[in-house]
């Protein structure tokens, strides 16, 4: 069973539309992540939730809206796509009170606008 | 801004041989972990190392943390073929709920 599974895999779009990643996880972890990696590799957070209630948000624009549901979904809507969202989206997870474990990642959703 | 530098950049050994990747952060931490990267895939957890710690062992792997340099590197021994990916150190800031990764090395290893 995938512990972090993410849905599309694979997403190429054109600008100015609007598309959604999804995100579950079945580790029964509290907090759920989305980091963007960029072409040079450079991860980046961009949302944290914790148990539902959004933690972190960092700098992103307001294009990008994450939805929790519940403690085992994490999904991100981004609204009028621009070529610099082009980008692989890492869903990630962890426990608060387990940290010695770390995160536990998906395989990522490769996004390209064209 | 990026918390994590890490060097070398890219690495390129011989299957057999020790890699050593090490990782600089500007801010005081509760934990630096490293993770492993294949390419195209997502991130996987190797070891977390405490801010009171100062060398980890986890099979092949050896890390170790200096607070007062702010660093820590990451030994590979014995490295084979399957270890070739990126490796991220990662700092665990405050108890903040996020990770904030260096930029990364990438390790090849030549058969």
């Amino acid at each position: 069973d995938t512990a972090v599974s993410q849905t599309p895999k694979y997403l190429v779009t054109q600008m100015g539309n609007d598309k959604s990643i999804k995100c579950e996880q079945n580790l029964g972890h509290d907090t759920m992540y989305w980091y963007k990696q960029d072409s040079k590799k450079f991860l980046k957070i961009m949302f944290s939730y914790n148990n539902k209630e959004l933690i972190i948000n960092e700098t992103v624009p307001n294009r990008f809206s994450p939805k929790s549901p519940d403690k085992a979904h994490l999904n991100l809507h981004i609204n009028s796509l621009e070529l610099g969202d082009s980008a692989v989206y890492f869903c990630a997870s962890s426990q608060q009170w387990d940290r010695v474990r770390g995160y536990t990642f998906g395989s990522g959703t490769r996004l390209t606008v064209v | 801004s990026q918390q994590g530098e890490e060097d070398p950049q890219a690495l390129s050994i011989q299957e057999g041989e020790n890699a050593t990747m090490n990782c600089s952060y500007k801010t005081s931490i509760n934990n630096l972990q490293w993770y492993r990267q294949n390419s195209g895939r997502g991130l996987v957890h190797l070891i977390l190392i405490r801010s009171n710690e100062r060398e980890k062992h986890s099979g092949r792997l050896r890390v170790t943390l200096d607070t007062s340099k702010k660093s820590s590197s990451l030994l590979i021994t014995a490295s084979r073929a399957a270890d070739t990916a990126s490796y991220f150190c990662a700092t665990d800031v405050d108890s903040s709920y996020k990770l904030i990764f260096g930029s990364g090395t990438r390790l090849l290893v030549r058969p």
